[in-house]
């Protein structure tokens, strides 16, 4: 079945260490997001990819780097910069979004829960 | 700047009584879309149903309709005959088409279905 596969889906961090967050589609789709979801708060953007080999910062993108070799992945890695990095993770996809054209929702994965000890 | 405001923290609802959802937004853009997404305790974000700025008539998806009202820029979304099983958080979102990139939440309501 075609879907969004996000892992781990729970992952413990020292402070201090870098952690990489995978997010892998097979729905074709051309572009991808992550999403950092706080309790009592709704999702903030972190990076969002249109095409591969290019990406751009979102809301909240300090402390945090991501990659787009391949069309299907998306790998976001939390540094040991970013200084509240405990929080739920949602990656996201969607078709090409053309100027008022479609809805463009996103399809998004299971998420992953990233605590830092 | 484009903004989505939902009010209502919590909300609690009998089972086969339907609800509404409060959602309002701000937008300079004429043309944008509107989202609703439903997140079980489990995580994951389910899309429920969309509107357009420029859709004549308020969408509909099964029990989920979208009370949409333009002109005092809301996004109700309705569920009605409620079941235990749409207990959950419930996120209205928004997209601009001039910044078709992004999709903005709000805060979102958690609804509690009681039999």
């Amino acid at each position: 079945d075609g879907g969004i596969t996000q892992s781990p889906k729970y992952l413990f961090r020292k402070e201090g260490q870098n952690v990489t967050l995978s997010c892998e589609q097979n729905l074709n789709h051309d572009a991808m997001y992550w999403y950092r979801q706080d309790p009592g708060q709704g999702l903030r953007l972190i990076y969002y990819s249109q095409i591969v080999n290019d990406f751009q910062k979102g809301d909240i993108a300090e402390g945090y780097s991501v990659s787009r070799e391949k069309k299907e992945s998306f790998p976001l890695t939390v540094t040991s910069a970013q200084k509240n990095p405990t929080a739920f993770y949602l990656c996201a996809s969607s078709s090409a979004i053309r100027r008022g054209a479609g809805t463009g929702e996103l399809f998004f994965g299971e998420g992953s829960r990233l605590t830092v000890l | 700047a484009q903004k989505i405001t939902q009010t209502q923290p919590g909300m609690f609802v009998q089972e086969k009584e339907a609800v509404t959802l409060d959602c309002t937004y701000d937008t300079s853009d004429p043309s944008y879309g509107l989202f609703w997404y439903k997140q079980p305790s489990s995580g994951e974000m389910i899309f429920l149903i969309y509107q357009g700025s420029y859709d004549q008539q308020n969408a509909t998806e099964g029990r989920y309709s979208l009370n949409f009202q333009k002109a005092r820029k809301s996004a109700n979304l309705v569920i009605s005959a409620s079941q235990l099983g749409d207990s959950a958080m419930y996120f209205c979102a928004m997209r601009e088409a001039y910044n078709t990139d992004k999709l903005i939440f709000g805060t979102g309501t958690r609804l509690q279905v009681f039999p």
